[in-house]
């Protein structure tokens, strides 16, 4: 049962233009949601986060938009630069009360920038 | 990605024997998730530890995986008697006492022959 779904496996832009990268969960107790970026053989490396009670968090070029009602966010990545060529995942956490955090993933979209 | 150390990088097993991957968090982090991931998935969480204690280990298979996070020293992730089916790269984050942010290590990609 997969909770967090990336839909496309792999997306191509052009150098300039923008990125788009959509992630949809099933869970309603999620209420924390990250996107990581993974370059080969290294691990993930945090890029942006936004919390279920905002729609839309922004950092630079990086901005995360999230549809509660349709458990829906994307990734907006403008202008796309080809060093952002990378696996992008959406992870999203529940947390109860305590301190565990763990992080349920997505497969992964691999954006190609292409110059 | 910087601060959370991994060692080794790449480790090679034959059938039955055993793999032991170490994770230092980074300065000031208490907490530490592993997780793997297999060719062509998403990472998937293992196990969750504080200091000396596991608090979550929902997602480590019954058998041959256990974890260790002792006061002094770096958490251990142990798989025993590993088969081919454990060939994947396994990721640990850190964490501070408070809040959902996790900084990854660069992982060990275990190749069982």
């Amino acid at each position: 049962d997969q909770q967090v779904k990336q839909n496309s496996p792999s997306l191509s832009v052009q150098e300039g233009r923008i990125s788009i990268l959509n992630c949809d969960y099933t869970n309603s107790m999620f209420d924390y949601f990250l996107w990581y970026k993974k370059y080969p053989a290294e691990g993930p490396t945090f890029l942006i986060s936004i919390s279920s009670i905002k729609d839309k968090n922004e950092d630079g070029r990086f901005t995360v938009f999230l549809n509660k009602s349709a458990k829906h966010l994307s990734l907006h990545i403008v202008p796309s630069q080809p060093g952002d060529s990378a696996v992008y995942f959406c992870a999203a956490s529940t947390n109860s009360g305590g301190s565990n955090y763990k992080l349920t993933f997505g497969k992964g979209t691999l954006l190609t920038v292409n110059p | 990605n910087a601060g959370v150390m991994q060692n080794p990088r790449h480790l090679v097993r034959r059938r039955g024997q055993e793999a032991r991957l170490r994770c230092s968090p980074m300065k000031g982090h208490s907490h530490v998730y592993w997780y793997r991931q297999l060719p062509e998935e998403g990472l998937k969480f293992m196990v969750y530890l504080q200091k000396e204690n596991i608090i979550d280990e929902s997602g480590m298979p019954k058998e041959r995986f256990s974890a260790e996070f002792p006061k002094e020293g770096p958490s251990i992730l142990r798989i025993q008697q590993v088969v081919r089916g454990d060939s994947a790269a396994y990721f640990c984050a850190s964490s501070p006492p408070f809040g959902p942010g996790q900084y990854f290590g660069p992982g060990t990609r275990l190749t069982v022959t």
